[in-house]
């Protein structure tokens, strides 16, 4: 079945504590991303991936980092997860020009 | 001057009846958009698409509708059922490029 799969679905960790969201697609996709999800602010995009070793600043960066070191995979670091860091996290991909497969969705609570 | 509909946080319809959400995009230079449906806990679904060389759209019950000089999308749903309560957002981006801007979304009640 082709889908994205984000892990984990759901964490409550502390401030400082670095985590790592994993996001992974089965549909060979070239572009991947990340968008961070908070009530009436919509969806907003943190970082992009056009391919392996491309990634690029979404409106929202601060913060994390990414990595593209193989096409179906894309992880978004927290090095220093703070409060305000607390959101609805999707990872998306896509084919170039495509609309974008999204995953279910990652709920962190950071204390 | 021309007028376009407004958008609308919420937008609550009777089961039967049609529904249009609207949106408004910023860039000039978008190309391409978008509509997602986000159902309770999950992530955004693909729904239709419309590039800049059109400006009308038509799928299954849905028509999207494309206006460049006011820079305005809309989304129209023929008979509107309650599995399509939901939250509808619009999408934009510039061909080729990696940056994609999602709009505020509109959540949609059918009433019975």
């Amino acid at each position: 079945e082709a889908q994205v799969t984000q892990n984990p679905r759901y964490l409550i960790t502390v401030t400082g504590k670095k985590l790592t969201v994993t996001c992974s697609q089965n549909m060979n996709h070239e572009y991947m991303s990340w968008y961070r999800q908070d009530p009436g602010l919509g969806l907003r995009q943190i970082y992009y991936s056009m391919n392996v070793e491309v990634t690029d600043k979404g409106d929202v960066p601060e913060g994390y980092k990414v990595s593209r070191k193989e096409k179906r995979n894309f992880p978004l670091i927290l090095e220093s997860p703070s409060p305000n860091q607390t959101s609805l996290y999707f990872c998306a991909s896509s084919k170039i020009n495509q609309p974008q497969h999204f995953g279910d969705g990652t709920r962190l609570s950071i204390l | 001057g021309e007028s376009v509909g407004l958008h609308l946080p919420t937008l609550s319809v009777q089961e039967g009846d049609n529904s249009i959400i609207n949106c408004a995009y910023s860039n000039s230079a978008s190309d391409y958009f978008i509509w997602y449906k986000q159902e309770s806990g999950k992530g955004p679904q693909f729904i239709i698409d419309i590039r800049s060389n059109m400006d009308k759209r038509q799928g299954q019950r849905v028509t999207v509708l494309l206006n460049k000089t006011v820079k305005h999308l809309s989304l129209q749903i023929a008979a509107t059922q309650p599995g399509d309560s939901a939250v509808y957002f619009c999408a934009e981006k510039h061909t080729n490029a990696g940056k994609s801007t999602f709009g505020d979304g509109t959540t949609l009640t059918v009433k019975p």
